[in-house]
């Protein structure tokens, strides 16, 4: 099993361009998550899905955020226009619904100039 | 102007020695906890979950301890090694029936070899 897989593993971009963070989560998992870890705010859950559906969006801080999951096997975060306060390292998580054990990828480092 | 970062709680524990490290939650509905450990550069990885029917878990090396009435976690990592030397994060998920799960702050674990 080669776990959560997310790239790119590291990100350097300039304000104002758009990033896209992918993921792609466990074979079988149902639930797919995206959190953000700052150095300030610690681990932030952003937005779930469950069967490919946005469940609980609450946690996106802006509406430059936005995150699809147009399959089983995939799912995207994208910033657009980055800031550099959106510097963090984003993780995406899997967790299948006969456990309750979230899975977490190695992060993506994002840094915006 | 100076960043200030969350403060992380900090144990050092010489190596081979057993280390104890706790978690307060506030949520009486929280019926499933788990602990995480986050190695520098890397993702937050399973360690052990325990359910809110139990008050002890055994793994390799590491036991939970669940105490609900006064909402208190702890984990027990035995005959501590340098390779135990990280972040542990605790995390609870309610019984409502969402995946979301709510992490603690962390404590950082050094071991002194």
């Amino acid at each position: 099993d080669a776990g959560v897989i997310q790239s790119p593993r590291h990100e350097v971009t300039e304000m104002g361009q758009e990033v896209t963070l992918r993921c792609k989560p466990i074979s079988g998992h149902n639930s797919l998550f995206w959190y953000r870890q700052t150095m300030m705010r610690g681990l932030e859950l952003l937005i779930y899905f469950n069967n490919n559906v946005p469940i609980d969006d609450s946690g996106m801080p802006e509406d430059r955020f936005s995150a699809k999951m147009p399959n089983a096997s995939f799912s995207t975060l994208k910033i657009q226009p980055s800031e550099p306060r959106d510097s963090a390292v984003y993780f995406c998580a899997s967790l299948s619904h006969s456990t309750d054990t979230q899975y977490f990828g190695p992060g993506t480092r994002l840094t915006v100039l | 102007g100076e960043s200030v970062g969350l403060h992380l709680p900090t144990l050092s524990v010489q190596e081979g020695d057993n280390s104890i490290i706790n978690c307060a939650y506030s949520n009486s509905a929280s019926d499933y906890f788990i602990w995480y450990k986050q190695e520098s550069g890397k993702g937050p990885q399973f360690i052990i979950d325990i359910r809110s029917n139990m008050d002890k878990r055994q793994g390799q090396r590491v036991t939970v301890l669940l105490n609900k009435t006064v909402k208190h976690l702890s984990l027990q990592i035995a005959a501590t090694q340098p390779g135990d030397s990280a972040v542990y994060f605790c995390a609870e998920k309610d019984s409502f029936g969402n995946e979301k799960l709510t992490f603690g702050t962390g404590t950082r674990l050094t071991i002194i070899p």
